[in-house]
């Protein structure tokens, strides 16, 4: 139930893109997605409800393709900040929206 | 002011001991979570409170148990601590389902070390 997420690990050059897909084997009532920084806590970036939502704030956003039970975080002219894990969290439709936090994808962005 | 706090931060302890960890949340949110955080950096539900009831209790071993004794607060208590329990847990809140379209606040974190 646990969703997956791709890659696992990513590294960038600072101004450079990336995305993180965030996928499920179950239909999604919604999907959440968190940065943690090294020793820190995970921090809430933003959560999608409907299917083909899509948002955002600064330069990170994201998709919800609720047909393919994907959702997609979009880092674009990434900076040193962004570094970090970034977990998506899916709640599954028919399993009382129980909650699930992905693999985590860890990225690291370099001068 | 602080969210969401855990006390302590971090724990070393020895196998066999038993330990509590505290976590208070003062954003008024009513349902309140324990994960664990492996070396992998999986996070793991283990426990969700809702108004002081409980509503996740997921494959844990029984020497884990939490207490709410107000929705306000969400307390871990673990006994006969064993090696494979060092982990960082971490306490979250969140309003009831998050399906208002709030995430989930966590607290700092407990870094558990049992040696």
């Amino acid at each position: 139930q646990q969703p997956v997420q791709s890659p696992q690990a990513v590294i960038l050059r600072e101004g450079e893109d990336a995305v993180i897909n965030c996928s499920s084997s179950k239909a999604l009532y919604s999907v959440h997605w968190y940065r943690q920084k090294h020793g820190e806590a995970p921090v809430f970036l933003m959560i999608l409800l409907k299917g083909g939502e899509q948002k955002g704030h600064d330069k990170i956003s994201a998709s919800f393709n609720e047909k393919k039970q994907q959702s997609s975080l979009y880092l674009t002219a990434s900076q040193l900040s962004y570094s970090g894990t970034y977990f998506c969290g899916t709640e599954a439709r028919g399993t009382g929206n129980q909650f699930y936090f992905g693999t985590g994808t860890s990225l690291t962005v370099i001068p | 002011d602080t969210a969401v706090s855990q006390t302590p931060k971090y724990l070393v302890t020895q196998m066999g001991n038993d330990k509590s960890i505290k976590c208070e949340q003062n954003l008024g949110h009513d349902t309140m979570y324990w994960y664990k955080q492996d070396s992998k950096k999986f996070l793991k539900i283990m426990f969700s409170y809702n108004n002081k009831e409980l509503i996740i209790n997921e494959t844990v071993p029984n020497r884990f148990s939490p207490k709410s004794p107000d929705k306000a607060h969400l307390n871990l208590h673990i006994n006969s601590l064993e090696l494979g329990d060092s982990a960082v847990y971490f306490c979250a809140s969140s309003r009831r389902g998050s399906s208002g379209g709030y995430g989930y606040t966590f607290g700092s974190g407990t870094r558990l070390t049992v040696v």
